[in-house]
């Protein structure tokens, strides 16, 4: 079975600019969150969506939005970025929100 | 969110068991002890998760203490591949169902 994808593994941009970073759930599972990890950190709570309906927001900035697809798959998007967004993006999936989460590989973002 | 507690740091034997310590004592009746690793760069990986009765899988056994304010996971036989940064993080309850990652412990398995 597949796990949870991301896309695309690796993603250099430069300060100002947009980036669109995609996840695919494991099947059958309905709900996505989003994580940051800056190095040498642990991974830090950005979003979690179930059904497509937000249910939970980490202390991030409103540069950070996200959406959740009919198919469960979802879209972190990060605007105006900064130096500071450079890290690794990992999406997670679970049933509903309430069980396991299972990380995909991320996507680790570099911005200049 | 209840915080836990872990060892930065731990060597273990290749082939030894590996008992890596966690305390949250401030753990509430509804939460539960969630286990998770990271190798070097990738996304991490769910090893097990218990309320208050210990759990076992395929890849290692979790005992919590009677009063739930501790708790160690055990990898049976470490190998090589176990080096890791373990994170020992409590979910659910008030805090809901985010997970909190704290710094973890820094594992490292040595022939």
């Amino acid at each position: 079975d597949a796990g949870v994808t991301q896309s695309p593994t690796h993603l250099i941009k430069t300060r100002g600019q947009h980036v669109t970073l995609r996840c695919s759930p494991i099947s059958g599972h309905k709900s996505v969150s989003w994580y940051q990890q800056v190095l040498g950190q642990g991974p830090q709570f950005i979003f979690q969506y179930y059904e497509k309906e937000e249910r939970g927001r980490g202390n991030f900035p409103d540069r950070f939005s996200a959406r959740q697809f009919p198919n469960y798959s979802s879209e972190l998007n990060v605007n105006a970025l900064l130096l500071g967004d450079s890290a690794l993006y990992l999406c997670a999936s679970s049933l509903t929100g309430s069980e396991t989460q299972y990380f995909g590989p991320g996507t680790r973002l570099l911005v200049l | 969110d209840a915080k836990t507690t872990q060892p930065t740091s731990m060597d273990c034997a290749e082939g030894r068991a590996a008992n890596l310590p966690c305390n949250h004592s401030t753990i509430s009746g509804n939460e539960y002890v969630y286990w998770y690793r990271q190798i070097h760069s990738q996304g991490p990986q769910y090893i097990i998760h218990g309320l208050k009765n210990n759990e076992t899988n395929e890849m290692a056994s979790l005992i919590i203490t009677e009063d739930r304010k501790s708790s160690t996971l055990i990898l049976p036989h470490a190998t090589l591949r176990d080096t890791a940064v373990y994170y020992c993080i409590v979910r659910g309850g008030a805090a809901g169902n985010k997970l909190t990652f704290g710094g973890g412990t820094r594992v490292l398995v040595k022939p």
